[in-house]
């Protein structure tokens, strides 16, 4: 599976958008992209995931560049509940999800 | 109310005891999961289950076991042969029509 590259931290206000970025050079093209959040001391939670177009849930959006190389997931309106670590995955289909360092997103009032 | 649980919370365990931590799901998903979480570590796979009665080693299944004799179950024994037990436990399951995987609270292990 392709590996991925997030920023290890970010900071947000409360009430803003929080765009968490992921780059996967590597991914091919029946790799998806996942996303999943973890609260501390919570099991991680399942957030989106994506082959190719931008997909959106009641949760957060996610938006896949054309070549497919990067993406981005965005909380419309963060809230100091979404303070968590956010991982972005890229999965061949049947294959196991690899967890790696993710991103530290803390959102501030 | 559906969801995979996980129980107990917390476990303290002393040093050369085996001990078992539960998983249920109510989800009817055929795979289930064990991972493991360090401190600051993302999750690494001990074993899988993709059906009843079958089950395979992930990536640092030594000192572990398993068994599934239910759909719903998928119990893991903690040996006295792990060498380093204190961590978090998350227990996933999923349906073999997708990859997402969803997760149990946890059970945080610690050995005195």
């Amino acid at each position: 599976d392709a590996k991925t590259t997030q920023p290890p931290s970010m900071d947000c206000a409360e009430g803003r958008a929080a765009n968490l970025p992921c780059n996967h050079s590597t991914i091919s093209g029946n790799e998806y992209v996942y996303w999943y959040r973890q609260i501390h001391s919570q099991g991680p939670q399942y957030i989106i995931h994506g082959l190719k177009n931008n997909e959106t849930n009641e949760m957060a959006s996610l938006i896949i560049t054309e070549d497919r190389k990067s993406s981005t997931l965005i909380l419309p309106h963060a809230t100091l509940r979404d303070t968590a670590v956010y991982y972005c995955i890229v999965l061949n289909a049947g294959n196991m999800l690899t967890f790696g360092g993710g991103t530290r997103l803390m959102v501030k009032p | 109310d559906g969801g995979i649980t996980q129980s107990p919370k917390y476990l303290f365990r002393k040093e050369g005891q085996n001990v078992t931590l539960s998983c249920e799901q109510n989800l009817n998903h055929d795979a289930m999961y064990w991972y493991r979480q360090d401190p600051g570590q993302g999750l690494r796979l001990i074993y899988y289950s993709q059906i009843v009665n079958d089950f395979q080693k992930g990536d640092i299944a030594e000192g572990y076991s398993v068994s599934r004799e239910k759909k719903e179950s998928f119990p893991l024994t903690v040996t006295s042969a792990q060498k380093n037990p204190t961590a978090f436990y998350l227990c996933a399951s999923r349906t073999v029509n997708t990859d997402t995987q969803y997760f149990g609270p946890g059970t945080r292990l610690t050995v005195l």
